[in-house]
């Protein structure tokens, strides 16, 4: 199975501020990542699949960039609703995967 | 709008067989591709398997030997069966509908229900 891996595990940052999260994959996964934001007890919520589609109703400070093993989530002006988990996924290959998340905090 | 709603008993012991239902509603079950998600506490999520609305099934090989996930399209749900359990099957069950076929990202998604295995 491809491995996910996501960096940092955790930021902390302010409103208004710009952050990128990282995730990485042991193998090329050509665009086929998405990325989900997950609030505590809440289901996760899909922002954006095919590396940089954002899903319908996302805002447009999220977007998604990268191709091969390597990938990024920016969040721009960041609100306060955006503290949350977020998560990227694999569908590359079976099974498809997912990363251990990145956990951003208000500072 | 899509909903999920994940029910079945939060509590299975050791050695049985944990039994899940995801009731879908706002829209019918035929034409999309449901699966299994699990997330054990501290851990990444992980795909448990698929079931589409004619019965084909895909399981993770992890969890192939005992898994099993069907679908009742005439009450628009599915279901989860999972036997043998252990303490490492204890996690949070998401039920979700694919975007896509039958490699996708995961469109909607369930509440999540704990199921926690007992010795």
């Amino acid at each position: 199975a491809i491995r996910i891996t996501q960096s940092p595990s955790s930021l902390s940052a302010s409103t208004g501020d710009r952050v990128t999260l990282t995730c990485r994959a042991s193998q090329g996964i050509r665009s086929y990542l998405a990325w989900y934001q997950q609030k505590p007890g809440r289901a996760p919520k899909l922002l954006i699949y095919s590396t940089s589609t954002l899903q319908t109703g996302v805002p447009s400070r999220f977007s998604g960039s990268g191709s091969g093993t390597d990938f990024t989530l920016a969040i721009s002006d960041l609100q306060s609703e955006d503290f949350a988990t977020y998560f990227c996924q694999q569908y590359y290959s079976y099974p498809p995967t997912f990363g251990q998340g990145t956990n951003v905090e208000i500072k | 709008q899509v909903q999920l709603q994940e029910s079945g008993p939060g509590l299975v012991k050791a050695s049985e067989t944990l039994s899940l239902t995801c009731a879908v509603s706002g829209g019918s079950i035929s034409t999309y591709y449901w699966s299994w998600i699990r997330q054990p506490p501290g851990k990444a999520l992980e795909w448990i398997g698929y079931v589409y609305y004619s019965g084909t099934t895909n399981y993770n090989p992890s969890l192939q030997s005992r898994v099993s996930i069907s679908v009742d399209t005439s009450k628009n749900q599915f279901s989860l069966r999972l036997t043998s359990v252990t303490a490492a099957d204890t996690a949070v069950y998401y039920c979700a509908r694919a975007l896509g076929g039958t490699l996708p990202s995961f469109e909607y998604w369930g509440q999540g229900t704990l199921v926690t295995v007992s010795s």
